[in-house]
């Protein structure tokens, strides 16, 4: 079965230092999400992403942040200037677009800011 | 914004016993999902429901759509060791737009 994947799996970076984390959709997906999940806490959107460009994006996902999709199968979120609370699980999402389909997600990259 | 009340948090049950947990809304949704997530990994969809009142099954697991489009419930039944996880729901108005979760449900099965 097509999966989203994902990485690297873990990041360990620096305070204050760029981050970008990499994903490829399932294949023939045409909506693309990021969620953010802080150690024991709740899955919480970041941004969504269609058509290449964002189509909706929380408030967490203020200029500190940015998505791109460079190629026709990845899709990337960058942090710029990382702080200690951006250390979270991050997990990308991908949906065909189609009416009643659920969100795929992958398994997650692990941030640590130190 | 829209908030979603997930119970119980936890849940301490031996294997072979029914497990029930709910989530409501504040506001309404339309379409309901159910993913369980382990330790390290990512959410896996279990069910989808997309009509209010629907009920869907997936082996042992039963989710329903609640007819005010503002609750859902998940039902396990049987429960054996691999059940052990973290279940969210999660709740989505418009056919693509972000998914609002649940705090979770962590449940834990005594073999």
């Amino acid at each position: 079965e097509p999966e989203v994947t994902q990485t690297p799996s873990h990041q360990v970076t620096q305070m204050g230092q760029e981050v970008i984390l990499r994903c490829v959709p399932i294949s023939n997906h045409l909506y693309f999400y990021w969620y953010r999940q802080i150690l024991g806490q709740k899955v919480e959107f970041l941004v969504s992403f269609y058509n290449n460009e964002i189509s909706e994006k929380s408030e967490i996902f203020d200029d500190q942040f940015s998505v791109e999709r460079p190629d026709g199968s990845n899709f990337t979120l960058k942090i710029r200037s990382t702080k200690l609370e951006d250390s979270a699980m991050y997990f990308c999402a991908s949906n065909p677009g189609t009416i009643n389909q659920p969100q795929h997600f992958g398994d997650g990259t692990r941030l640590s800011i130190l | 914004g829209q908030q979603l009340n997930q119970s119980p948090q936890s849940m301490f049950i031996q294997e072979g016993e029914d497990v029930s947990m709910n989530c409501t809304s504040s506001s309404i949704f339309n379409t309901w999902l159910w993913y369980k997530q382990d330790p390290g990994e990512g959410p896996v969809l279990l069910i989808a429901l997309y009509k209010a009142g629907e009920l869907t099954s997936n082996g042992r697991l039963t989710a329903q759509f609640g007819i005010t489009r503002k609750d859902s419930f998940l039902n396990i039944s049987a429960s054996i060791p691999s059940d052990v996880g973290i279940y969210f729901c999660a709740g989505r108005w418009g056919s693509q737009g972000n998914l609002i979760f649940g705090k979770g449900t962590k449940l834990s099965v005594k073999p």
